[in-house]
């Protein structure tokens, strides 16, 4: 069901930036793309999301190519709290034809 | 502001009981959508309500059921339960665009 392609892992050092890829070839002109992560079976936290621009928030980076068929997720100084799973999804913004898809995720391990 | 709320947080059953999960969205938001992860694996989709009406179910048999209150909050209500029923049922609400998680019911069929 969904719409997206994630590595299933990747490590990253503690202070280094952790660079998560997703790739979502079939993204329609009004889906939007999200990133959530899951910290050890405890509710999905929102992150950031963007139509075509790069985004940026307190907590990540957002880089959508200019085809918009992938983006990445970037974490610019990772830290142990950071260790988590990373779903990217893609979902239009239009109320009533917003239905959410989360594939497997890519678990990041940050390491001291 | 309130996030989104589920209860209980814990839940233990016998084979062949009923469960009845609740979840309260986020004050405004108008779509619930509901979730099953079993331990170590992903989230698989169970039902989407939005304005009241069922919108979309996952590949999931028809003792997962559900509804949407006037007031937004919704039901998960899942009948006859089996051993891999056991898992953390996660809700989460929305209005448009951002989707918001509670911490989830964790479920435990024995």
């Amino acid at each position: 069901d969904a719409k997206t392609t994630q590595p299933p892992s990747m490590d990253c050092a503690e202070g280094r930036a952790a660079n998560l890829p997703c790739n979502h070839s079939t993204i329609s002109g009004n889906e939007y793309v999200y990133w959530y992560r899951q910290i050890h079976s405890q509710g999905p936290q929102y992150i950031i999301h963007g139509l075509k621009n790069n985004e940026t928030n307190e907590m990540a980076s957002l880089i959508i190519t200019e085809d918009r068929k992938s983006s990445t997720l970037i974490l610019p100084h990772a830290t142990l709290r950071d260790t988590a799973v990373y779903y990217c999804i893609v979902r239009v913004a239009e109320r009533g034809n917003n239905d959410m898809r989360f594939g497997a995720g890519t678990r990041l391990t940050v390491k001291p | 502001e309130a996030g989104v709320t589920q209860s209980p947080t814990h839940l233990i059953k016998t084979r062949g009981q009923q469960a009845t999960l609740r979840c309260s969205p986020i004050s405004g938001h108008t779509s619930v959508y509901w979730y099953q992860q079993a331990l170590g694996l992903g989230l698989q989709f169970l039902l989407w309500y939005d304005e009241g009406e069922e919108r979309n179910r996952g590949n999931f048999p028809p003792r997962f059921s559900g509804r949407q209150f006037p007031n937004y909050s919704s039901e998960l209500n899942v009948n006859a339960l089996e051993l891999e029923d056991s898992a953390l049922y996660l809700c989460a609400s929305s209005l448009v665009a951002g989707a918001f998680f509670g911490q989830g019911t964790r479920l435990t069929v024995v």
